[in-house]
């Protein structure tokens, strides 16, 4: 089926490890986003892309790493992960960046950190 | 920089009860409104959207209207059903030709029978 897809759903690690959450869309989508979600605070930006090899910082970005070699996959990694990056991570698409058009989101990846 | 404020949560409501949550922003040009919900365990889904000043966004009963005047886009419905229940975020696109989206905090919506 058509759609974006996050793996894993859930996930436990310790602080310090790395750890590698996925995205993958069957769109095509030319933009990609991840979000992280936390109570009081909506979902806030942590990175972006506007095509593969094209990727920039949001309003949260201290702590993670992303790529995206091919247009389908953006992968968000945590090199050393911390406590205060328990959250629940969203992966979103859209078509376009012009700010018309929503943006597709995943199920999202709830990960504990302890 | 660009902001959305919802009204704070839970909203407890009976079943056929009319519903608003209040949004208001503050953003610099014209941006388009969102409004987005999830459910339970799922992601975001996009319930309506504004582009517009005075455009009224509209779906599954839930209406919504771009106020440019008063920098609002409060939801409203007439008559809540327990499956409504759900968490609800306002948000917007400042068109800087990224799509980013700014989001309220969220609202928390509980209808019971």
């Amino acid at each position: 089926d058509a759609g974006i897809t996050q793996s894993p759903r859930y996930k436990i690690t310790e602080t310090g490890r790395q750890v590698t959450l996925m995205c993958h869309q069957t769109w095509s989508h030319s933009y990609m986003f991840w979000y992280r979600q936390d109570l009081g605070h909506g979902l806030r930006l942590i990175y972006y892309s506007a095509a593969a090899d094209i990727t920039d910082k949001g309003e949260v970005p201290d702590g993670y790493v992303v790529s995206r070699s091919k247009t389908e996959n953006f992968p968000l990694t945590l090199e050393s992960a911390t406590r205060s990056q328990t959250s629940v991570y969203f992966c979103a698409s859209s078509e376009v960046g012009d700010g018309y058009q929503p943006q597709h989101f995943g199920d999202g990846t709830r990960l504990s950190i302890l | 920089g660009d902001s959305v404020t919802q009204m704070e949560g839970p909203v407890t409501l009976s079943e056929e009860a009319f519903l608003t949550i209040n949004c208001t922003y503050t953003a610099t040009g014209y941006p388009s409104l969102f409004w987005y919900v999830q459910y339970p365990g799922e992601g975001l889904q996009l319930l309506l959207k504004a582009t517009k000043a005075d455009d009224k966004g509209s779906n599954k009963g839930f209406e919504a209207t771009y106020r440019k005047e008063t920098t609002s886009f409060h939801l409203e419905k007439g008559s809540v059903q327990v499956s409504d229940s759900a968490v609800y975020f306002c948000a917007l696109s400042d068109r800087s030709n990224t799509g980013k989206l700014i989001f309220g905090q969220g609202t928390t919506l509980q209808v019971k029978p």
